[in-house]
């Protein structure tokens, strides 16, 4: 079946614009991740979903960042007053459980110039 | 908190050479450990796991075990072949421990592997 999906796949942005980061999970998952890869680290867990509400908010660096997953499917990741630090790959990832294994997504390249 | 620490890379080795990628952590609960592959131009994959001491994961020739004495999950495999060039992750989760709020994974910082004929 199909996996899950992020879009766009690169977004370019100028400094102080309004993002906002799509991603389609595999059905039937019901826990939903996001985390956030620079260049050269792993992964750096953001926020995490169980179901529409989000359960642990602890990764998100500041309040500029803000998630939704309205009706416990699809998950946007928004990001407000962008800096040139926010440039990184940001990961989706879902898993049909809290306690099974997550796939990850292909990503979303952000750019801010 | 939780942390990962993983060899440096880039690791270059020649085909069919024995590999070893070196992976300790921290944890303050019972953690699962896992080795994730990312292969160029693609997303994470995952490549095996372990979810308690003693345990050891395996796919597509790959090894690690769970050592809780020494807090290390090292990767193994015995013969590399090209196709294995990609970066390979180190990483956690504690589901059952202090932090709660899910399985949020814990990942260390990627060692690049390059297999040459």
């Amino acid at each position: 079946g199909a996996g899950v999906s992020q879009t766009p796949s690169n977004k370019v942005t100028e400094k102080g614009k309004y993002v906002e980061l799509r991603c389609d999970p595999i059905s039937g998952h019901t826990a939903l991740y996001w985390y956030r890869q620079s260049l050269g680290q792993g992964p750096e867990f953001l926020i995490y979903f169980q179901g529409t509400g989000a359960a642990d908010d602890s990764g998100l660096p500041n309040d500029r960042f803000f998630a939704v997953r309205p009706e416990g499917s699809v998950s946007t990741l928004k990001i407000q007053r962008t800096e040139r630090g926010d440039s990184a790959v940001y990961l989706c990832a879902s898993s049909l459980n809290i306690a099974d294994t997550q796939y990850f997504g292909p990503g979303t390249r952000l750019t801010v110039l | 908190g939780n942390s990962v620490t993983q060899m440096e890379g880039p690791v270059t080795l020649s085909e069919e050479a024995f590999l070893t990628i070196n992976c300790t952590y921290t944890a303050t609960g019972y953690p699962s450990l896992f080795w994730y592959v990312q292969y160029p131009g693609e997303g994470l994959q995952l490549l095996l796991k372990a979810t308690k001491a003693d345990d050891k994961g395996s796919n597509k020739g790959f090894e690690a075990t769970y050592r809780k004495e020494t807090t290390s999950f090292h990767l193994e495999k015995g013969s590399v072949q090209v196709s294995d060039s990609a970066v390979y992750f180190c990483a956690l989760s504690d589901l059952g421990g202090l932090t709660g709020g899910g399985n949020k994974l814990t990942f260390g910082t990627g060692t690049q592997l390059k297999v040459e004929l």
